[in-house]
């Protein structure tokens, strides 16, 4: 069935490294995807999101990559911080009649060591 | 100043009950949504309401019930808790509910726990 699936569920880095989080989703009519940051007891919040006529974008500290032909996303962190250790999802609206409605990925955990 | 509220933030309660979580939004946002997240973190749309009209409605078993007074509230009835209900639950809204571009702002989420 369509999914948004990730490859790695937990991510370790050390702090002002940078961060690669991936993402795999398998439904091609998916035109909208969006990053997702969900710290310890809180709801998820908005990070970045990028539309399918779209490869790139950027954000401040974070980037998207999207690539159509391999279905696949990436958030790009950069000189991550121990305020990023969160758990990240990628999520994905196949538009048409999916009205608003966002298919979300397992989510990775990132740490970040100080 | 909060955007998306919801109460109770801790629910326990006994199988077979009956309750409600209330969800509030001051954003002015025309369309409002229930998740589900269990205990793995997997997020699931349960429903979604655009100017108090339901637009989705996943398969979830009925005793869920969603209830929009206005275009600000998306309450959720639960009756009959059962054990699998436990999970944390959040509230969402966003501008339109357009497919293509709208953000979905998240309430900080209620912990509910059937004994």
């Amino acid at each position: 069935g369509e999914s948004v699936g990730l490859h790695l569920p937990t991510l370790s880095v050390q702090e002002g490294d940078n961060s690669i989080i991936n993402c795999a989703y398998s439904n091609s009519a998916s035109d909208y995807f969006i990053w997702y940051k969900q710290e310890s007891g809180k709801g998820p919040q908005f990070i970045i999101d990028i539309r399918s006529n779209m490869d790139k974008r950027q954000g401040q500290r974070v980037t998207v990559l999207l690539n159509k032909t391999v279905k696949h996303l990436s958030l790009q962190i950069a000189a991550t911080q121990p305020g990023d250790s969160a758990v990240y999802f990628c999520a994905e609206n196949a538009g048409g009649t999916s009205y608003g409605k966002l298919t979300f990925g397992q989510g990775t955990i990132l740490t970040v060591h100080p | 100043d909060t955007a998306v509220s919801q109460t109770p933030k801790y629910l326990v309660t006994q199988m077979g009950n009956d309750k409600s979580i209330k969800c509030e939004q001051n954003l002015g946002h025309d369309t409002m949504y229930w998740y589900k997240q269990d205990s793995k973190k997997f997020l699931k749309i349960m429903f979604s309401y655009n100017n108090k009209e339901l637009i989705i409605n996943e398969t979830v078993p009925n005793r869920f019930s969603p209830k929009s007074p206005d275009k600000a509230h998306l309450n959720l009835h639960i009756n009959s808790l059962e054990l699998g209900d436990s999970a944390v639950y959040f509230c969402a809204s966003s501008q339109e509910g357009r497919p293509d571009t709208d953000t979905q702002y998240f309430g900080p989420g209620t912990r509910l726990t059937v004994l």
